[in-house]
């Protein structure tokens, strides 16, 4: 079936400006994540999603980063003011199970650069 | 506070060398493990896993992986690389049944030369 799937691909902005990242889970996925990746730092995590519950969003840098998640499917990462050091691929995971217990699959990313 | 650590950023091989990679973790309870590839160009995906039992895992491609629970440790090996094994690998744990996130280390990357 299809897989996780992130828009868009690619996503250049100016300082400043306000961005929304789309995330399209797996079909019948529970949870699902978020991560960034910047060059040379690995991927860190930014805010979970289970089901109905609260999300922990505990890995979010700063309150100019929120997520949501509508009906328990599709996502959407909004980041206000953007700011250079925002420029990273962030990318979105979901998986069957709760964290911890399962495989959890990527999707391609969302390549954000701020200028 | 949790953290992942992989020793080595940058790993060049010929053909049929044997690879390991490390990694060592630092967590206060008990924890699952995952090695993530990336290819290039391609999604991030699941190389092997553990949660119990055997610490010596088999994933795909003829990849392995040993979990040292003393030395808090989750190293990956192949015994004979191929140049289809160019890509980056990524260690990662989460706390077993109740934590939310995965955190990765680094990155190795892989260049296998023919």
């Amino acid at each position: 079936g299809a897989g996780v799937s992130q828009s868009p691909s690619n996503k250049v902005t100016e300082k400043g400006k306000d961005v929304e990242l789309r995330c399209d889970p797996i079909s019948g996925h529970t949870a699902l994540y978020w991560y960034r990746q910047s060059l040379g730092q690995g991927l860190e995590f930014l805010i979970y999603f289970q089901g109905n519950s609260a999300p922990d969003k505990s890995g979010l840098p700063s309150d100019r980063f929120s997520a949501e998640r509508t009906g328990g499917s599709v996502s959407t990462l909004t980041i206000q003011r953007t700011q250079q050091e925002d420029s990273a691929v962030y990318l979105c995971a979901s998986s069957l199970r709760r964290a911890g217990d399962g495989e959890q699959f990527f999707g391609p990313g969302t390549r954000l650069t701020v200028l | 506070a949790q953290s992942v650590s992989q020793h080595n950023h940058h790993v060049i091989l010929s053909e049929a060398a044997s690879l390991e990679l490390g990694c060592n973790y630092s967590y206060g309870g008990t924890v699952n493990l995952f090695w993530y590839v990336q290819y290039p160009g391609q999604h991030l995906q699941l190389l092997l896993k553990y949660f119990s039992g055997d610490p010596l895992v088999k994933g795909i491609k003829g990849f392995e992986a040993e979990f040292i629970k003393s030395k808090f440790s989750f190293n990956l090996r192949k015994p004979s690389v191929q140049w289809s094994d160019t890509a980056e690998y990524f260690c990662a744990v989460i706390l077993t049944g109740g934590g939310n996130k995965l955190t990765f280390g680094t990155g190795t990357q892989l260049k296998v030369e023919l």
